[in-house]
């Protein structure tokens, strides 16, 4: 049964450091990985996907790797502000359905 | 474009109600899901769709009840309320098993 892991559960930094949010799955057999961002009574916003085929996938700010055989995750957040203050979540597509399994998430949180 | 929408944001059941959560997607997406976040668990699948006339059961499917009449709407019934049943709900859809999930805003339960 596949499982994702988020490493650490939480994390505090002060504005403008570079930081590293972790994610690992037990199984390899993935077709893609999600990253999202929720905060506090919201919905989950996608912020960067990347299919099983890719290495990494860029977004302003963000950067997110994949190395399915070692079935780790990592995202990558240059100059952190205020304003990226959220719970982080992972999450792995290994079925057809396109359902996704989800690790418990890194809460981050960045003081001015 | 609203992409996923959910009502209600927000219910109080009393133990042993029933109630249909609603969620309808304008993306002409042909998979739908259903997910619960509960504290410390992360989310777990409860119920999805492949297309309409199709669902299938999640991680956790017992309490709930779905249909699937059309591409836009994947209502989620609550047959017999219970207090483990206290959760935030969220709707999601996507492409493909290969595509992007997006999500709903959730409905955030308490059954009492």
């Amino acid at each position: 049964k596949q499982e994702v892991t988020q490493i650490p559960a939480a994390l505090s930094v002060p504005e403008g450091e570079n930081l590293v949010l972790n994610c690992s799955f037990t199984d390899s057999a993935i077709y893609n990985l999600q990253w999202f961002r929720q905060d506090p009574g919201k919905g989950l916003t996608s912020l960067l996907l990347i299919q099983s085929s890719q290495r990494e996938q860029t977004s302003g700010r963000l950067n997110a790797s994949l190395d399915k055989s070692s079935g780790r995750s990592t995202l990558y957040i240059a100059a952190s502000q205020p304003g990226d203050s959220a719970t982080y979540l992972c999450a792995v597509n290994q079925g057809s359905q396109g359902n996704l399994i989800f690790g418990k998430g890194t809460k981050l949180s960045v003081k001015p | 474009n609203a992409g996923v929408t959910q009502t209600p944001k927000f219910q109080v059941l009393k133990t042993g109600q029933s109630m249909t959560l609603q969620c309808a997607q304008d993306m002409n997406h042909e998979y739908m899901s259903w997910y619960r976040q509960d504290p410390g668990m992360g989310l777990r699948l409860i119920h999805y769709s492949v297309g309409a006339g199709i669902t299938d059961q999640g991680e956790v499917p017992n309490g709930y009840n779905v249909s699937r009449s059309t591409t836009e709407d994947f209502p989620l019934r609550l047959l017999s309320a219970a207090p483990s049943q206290t959760s935030v709900y969220f709707c999601a859809t996507t492409r493909g098993r290969g595509s992007e999930a997006f999500f709903g805003q959730g409905t955030r339960l308490t059954v009492v």
